[in-house]
């Protein structure tokens, strides 16, 4: 099956830095989304990106589908982007099932 | 708007008791449901998922069930628990592509 790993698996940073997380996945996907869980537990749907750019605020997000990665960037971040960030994805043979990244855990730093 | 609800949202249960946690979501019709369980400091694992009522798909065996008795409503359950069921139980609804997450049940069993 597919897999999806994603960079780095830790990264802690000062306050007001910048920073990418990537997702690389084996197969070709039809749904990708970025997840944030925050230290409470809830997961957070930031995006739903299965090619192209988007951005909110202070986070964007770019998935280069046929080169099978995608890219979270967080700028000027703030203590309460603190967390974990997945993404997910679905495959064409697989489309109800999403599989999930093995996360990357970012603390900030006051 | 769509809202997910999940209860409890903390349990404590003695090895070997039953188990029912339920899931049930506002504001859409017939949409996929999924129940993930998430052991602590690692990823999401999918356990059961749903594209309508009574149609429920397994992703890991043994002593977990799941049940869509409506179309809205989604139950995960044991008969009897062992300790590595342990672990943080999250609910999530997907439409168009995109999921969501309700806030989990933290399950404890001593």
């Amino acid at each position: 099956g597919i897999q999806v790993e994603q960079s780095p698996p830790d990264l802690i940073l000062q306050e007001g830095a910048n920073s990418t997380l990537r997702c690389n996945f084996s197969d070709s996907v039809n749904n990708l989304q970025w997840f944030h869980q925050n230290p409470w537990g809830q997961l957070i749907n930031l995006f739903y990106i299965p090619s192209g750019t988007k951005q909110n605020g202070r986070l964007s997000a770019t998935t280069v589908a046929t080169e099978r990665y995608s890219l979270l960037y967080i700028s000027s971040s703030q203590t309460t982007d603190s967390g974990v960030y997945f993404c997910a994805v679905t495959t064409t043979s697989g489309t109800y099932k999403y599989i999930f990244g093995t996360g990357t855990r970012l603390k900030v730093l006051a | 708007s769509q809202t997910i609800h999940q209860w409890p949202a903390t349990l404590v249960q003695p090895v070997g008791s039953p188990l029912s946690l339920e899931c049930t979501v506002e504001g859409t019709s017939n949409p996929n449901l999924y129940w993930y369980r998430q052991a602590a400091g690692r990823g999401l694992q999918l356990l059961f998922y749903s594209v309508g009522i009574g149609q429920i798909s397994s992703e890991v065996p043994q002593n977990l069930s799941a049940s869509r008795p409506q179309d809205r409503q989604f139950i995960l359950s044991s008969k009897k628990l062992l300790l590595s069921d342990s672990g943080f139980y999250l609910c999530a609804w997907s439409g168009r592509g995109t999921q969501y997450f309700g806030p989990g049940t933290r399950l404890l069993v001593l």
